[in-house]
This record gives C-alpha cells, structure tokens and sequence, in this order.
C-alpha cells in the first residue's frame, strides 16, 4: 500500500524556519495538503493543493513541492506553533487516500 | 455553519460489530463526498473510508477493508460506518471529515474501544 514518509520530530528555537518534509511515489502528480494538530483537538487545515493556505492561516506557514518530496516551512517559528503536523495525499489512483506518519514540531 | 457530529462509539468485544453515525449540517451533504479517519491513542492519523457524494463508489485503506463498510443517506444528511469483525487495533477516536480542498470539515470524534 501506498505510503507519505515523514520525520518523527523537528526541533527549533522560536524565531527559527522549521522545514518538515514528507515523500512518496506519486507526489509529482497528486496534491498534498498538510494538517496542523494541537492535543486534543481535531486537525486545522494549514496548507492546500502543495502550497496555498487557506484564509486565517498566518503567511509564515508555507508550502512547497519537489519531485516526490514536499515540505511545509514554517518561517519565524513561534511557541504556538508547537503541534503535530500531517501530510496527506492519494495514491497514484486517486482512489486511496494516506497520512504521512506525523512530525511533532517543537518550539523551545 | 457546517457542523458534522459523529454518535455510536463506545467500548465492544473484540469481534464483535459497531455501527458510527456522523450527522451533517449547514451545507449540502449531498453534493460532497465524505471521509472517515481515525487516531488511535497516542497515534498519528489514519485515513479509513471515502465514499462519493452520491454512494456510487466508495474506497477503503487496506487495514478495514471486508472488515468496515461506509454508507450515507443524503435524505437524512447522514454518513455511516458499519465495522465487523473488530479488533483490539481498532480502538480509536473516529472522525467524519469532508477534506475536499478548503472545505475541510471535521466533526468531533467518537472514540470506538475494542477490548475483551
């Protein structure tokens, strides 16, 4: 089955850029969109389509694509960003969907 | 405002059968195809279960699948999750979500325990 990789954690100071990648297969040809996660609560949609952010997400949060590898780059990481962030994307089909493995950002 | 509200969690046996609710409002169900994911404890996501806007095809990640069954009825804005056959790795919290670009939409959460 189809799989997105992601890293298990990133790890930096506030103010610093935090880059959390997530690769697989079919990502040249599939959209990814990228999930932010607070405990507790259900996920906040933070990037659409590889690189477009929806309305009320703060312009730090970006996306880009490369090959089979995208990456959300958060730039002048704040405290509050601290989550766990999910890459989500189909397979080559379009008929089966996936999460990435998750990255716990932390901010300290 | 959109709001999706998932029911029918609770604790079963394993092997046993539990069917989720997942009641939609403030937007037309009928035009959206819906998810289910799930997050078991302490766990990353999981995508479980799409089914288009109008029932006629659905798909499954391969860890439910001939196990769960999605439906929906649009005259009752309603989309459903029939799971047989449980096992203890499907205790989880169980989410309805839209996720169709920046309609993305998700309900609470229901959490389904599978434990003898």
């Amino acid at each position: 089955s189809y799989e997105l990789t992601q890293p298990p954690s990133v790890s930096v100071s506030p103010g610093q850029t935090a880059r959390i990648t997530c690769s697989g297969d079919a990502l040249p040809k599939k959209y990814t969109y990228w999930y932010q996660q607070k405990s507790g609560q259900a996920p906040v949609l933070v990037i659409y389509e590889d690189s477009k952010r929806p309305s009320g997400i703060p312009e730090r949060i970006s996306g880009s694509s490369s090959g089979t590898m995208v990456t959300l780059t958060i730039s002048g990481a704040q405290v509050e960003d601290e989550a766990d962030y999910y890459c989500y994307s189909t397979d080559s089909s379009g008929n089966h969907w996936v999460f990435g493995g998750g990255t716990k950002l932390t901010v300290l | 405002q959109v709001q999706l509200v998932e029911s029918g969690g609770g604790v079963v046996q394993p092997g046993r059968s539990l069917r989720l609710s997942c009641a939609a409002s403030g937007f037309s169900f009928s035009t959206y195809g819906m998810h289910w994911v799930r997050q078991a404890p302490g766990k990353g996501l999981e995508w479980v279960a799409v089914i288009w806007y109008d029932g006629s095809n659905e798909y499954y990640a391969d860890s439910v699948k001939g196990r769960f069954t999605i439906s929906r009825d649009n005259s009752k804005n309603t989309l459903y999750l029939q799971m047989n056959s449980l096992r203890v790795e499907d205790t989880a919290v169980y989410y309805c979500a839209t996720l169709y670009s920046t309609f993305d939409w998700w309900g609470q959460g229901t959490l389904v325990t599978v434990s003898s």
